[in-house]
């Protein structure tokens, strides 16, 4: 049972490239989220995901897409990196309000 | 809007002090208030809390809910340097979506 999992570990970017952070979580869960953490920022909400086929907007969302097409998988994506978008970014699943994180990706943008 | 405010942000302690800290909310539709310790990764759970007045307690930790006045402490008592870490403190609002306050830096020194 590996939980929740999130690739790349880090990641550097030029600005205008996009790229994909993937989750994936081995545990049935419906709920799915994005969040990034900023110094001094707490946890932000991006997207987050009720369900397979169901997304929707957090409190930062611009910049970012996501999709939701199988229970286990919930892709982040940054179309047009930007050097605002340097952050951690953690995804979570969560049952019965307990959310579970993953490991974390540390991203860069130049 | 719904917001979580946590104080102090940060605190600098010695070996064996007591710290407290707070976190206040304002949410529509309560559902839970959880605390989370954050160390170099992940965040990882310690309590959640949906009932006023009930303390959930765990070794030198212990937390407690008051719905009325819409705050939590969480309590740490004859603190070690293995505590040092940032406390995050969130609320659920419904549909498992959690607000997040900005966190608080505890740095205990030996």
């Amino acid at each position: 049972n590996a939980g929740v999992t999130q690739t790349p570990k880090f990641q550097v970017l030029k600005t205008g490239q996009s790229m994909t952070l993937q989750c994936a979580q081995d545990m049935n869960h419906e709920y799915m989220s994005w969040y990034r953490q900023d110094p001094g920022m707490g946890l932000r909400l991006i997207h987050y995901s009720v369900g397979a086929g169901i997304t929707d907007q957090g409190e930062v969302p611009n910049g970012y897409n996501v999709s939701r097409s199988t229970t286990e998988d919930f892709p982040l994506r940054l179309l047009s990196a930007a050097p605002s978008q340097t952050s951690v970014y953690f995804c979570a699943s969560s049952y019965l309000g307990l959310q579970f994180f993953g490991p974390g990706t540390r991203l860069t943008v130049l | 809007e719904d917001k979580v405010v946590q104080s102090p942000l940060s605190l600098v302690v010695h070996e064996g002090d007591t710290v407290t800290l707070n976190c206040s909310y304002e949410v529509t539709n309560f559902r839970s208030l959880l605390w989370y310790k954050q160390e170099k990764k992940a965040p990882t759970f310690l309590f959640m809390l949906t009932s006023s007045g009930i303390e959930k307690k765990s070794g030198r930790l212990s937390s407690i809910l008051d719905k009325k006045e819409l705050f939590s402490i969480l309590n740490i008592t004859a603190t070690q340097t293995g505590d040092s870490a940032i406390y995050l403190c969130a609320v659920e609002g419904g549909s498992e979506k959690l607000v997040f306050g900005k966190g608080m830096k505890l740095t205990v020194n030996p």
